[in-house]
């Protein structure tokens, strides 16, 4: 069975402080995709980042950067020196390489960055 | 450039009122297609996707439903709504390869009353 699991629900943060948002997946596939979104208090979801299964390289956007590891099935999200405007849930997310396969979302963690 | 429109942004209706909230996508041809509800404070609920006109696949049990009259339009619905409908309800279309992000409207506020 495929999953996504966000243990996190809710976070609280001061601003500057860095913070890890974990998430654990479970597949049989060996080709999958792993996705992070965000959704502001606004309530749209904005895409931040893919990652493929045969691409284990970490990644950094700005003060953004992701930890994905096959061995303990875990695709961690970092931010760096958090600001206010960080404040949103987010949602990791799994998508198997199969034509019209949906896409399974974690249940979200709540950051919440308190100036 | 693709665009996905969803509507109303809110709306409050009746236990027991009828319901249509629509999607239309715009710029991309045979997308997949998908509804999900958030409750608040909630995690995504995928409610139902769609990969072709007129194919719908449902994830839970429920009262509501799904059409796909266009390739590029989806419309959720309900007879009867009940107090357990009211969430936040999200459209999103990929281009159904797997390895696309989906892509979300804005949301639908929905409160029952």
């Amino acid at each position: 069975a495929q999953k996504v699991t966000q243990a996190q629900t809710e976070i609280s943060v001061v601003e500057k402080e860095d913070v890890t948002l974990d998430c654990v997946y479970e597949t049989r596939d060996t080709t999958y995709y792993l996705f992070w979104y965000k959704q502001p208090p606004s309530g749209e979801l904005v895409f931040l980042i893919r990652r493929n299964s045969f691409d284990e390289q970490n990644e950094i956007s700005g003060r953004y950067s992701w930890n994905f590891q096959k061995s303990t099935s875990s695709f961690n999200f970092t931010i760096t020196a958090s600001q206010v405007v960080d404040s949103a849930v987010y949602f990791c997310a799994l998508s198997l390489n199969t034509g019209g396969f949906k896409t399974i979302f974690g249940a979200g963690t709540r950051l919440f960055v308190k100036a | 450039s693709q665009t996905i429109h969803q509507w109303p942004a809110t709306l409050v209706q009746p236990v027991g009122s009828p319901l249509s909230l629509e999607c239309t996508v715009e710029g991309t041809s045979n997308p997949n297609l998908y509804w999900y509800r958030q409750a608040a404070g909630r995690g995504l609920q995928l409610l139902f996707y769609s990969v072709g006109i007129g194919q719908i696949s449902s994830e839970v049990p429920q009262n509501l439903s799904a059409s796909r009259p266009q390739d590029r339009q989806f419309i959720l619905s309900s007879k009867k709504l009940l107090l357990s409908d009211s969430g936040f309800y999200l459209c999103a279309w990929d281009p159904g390869q797997g390895n696309q992000p989906q892509h979300f409207g804005d949301g639908t506020r929905l409160s029952i009353l």
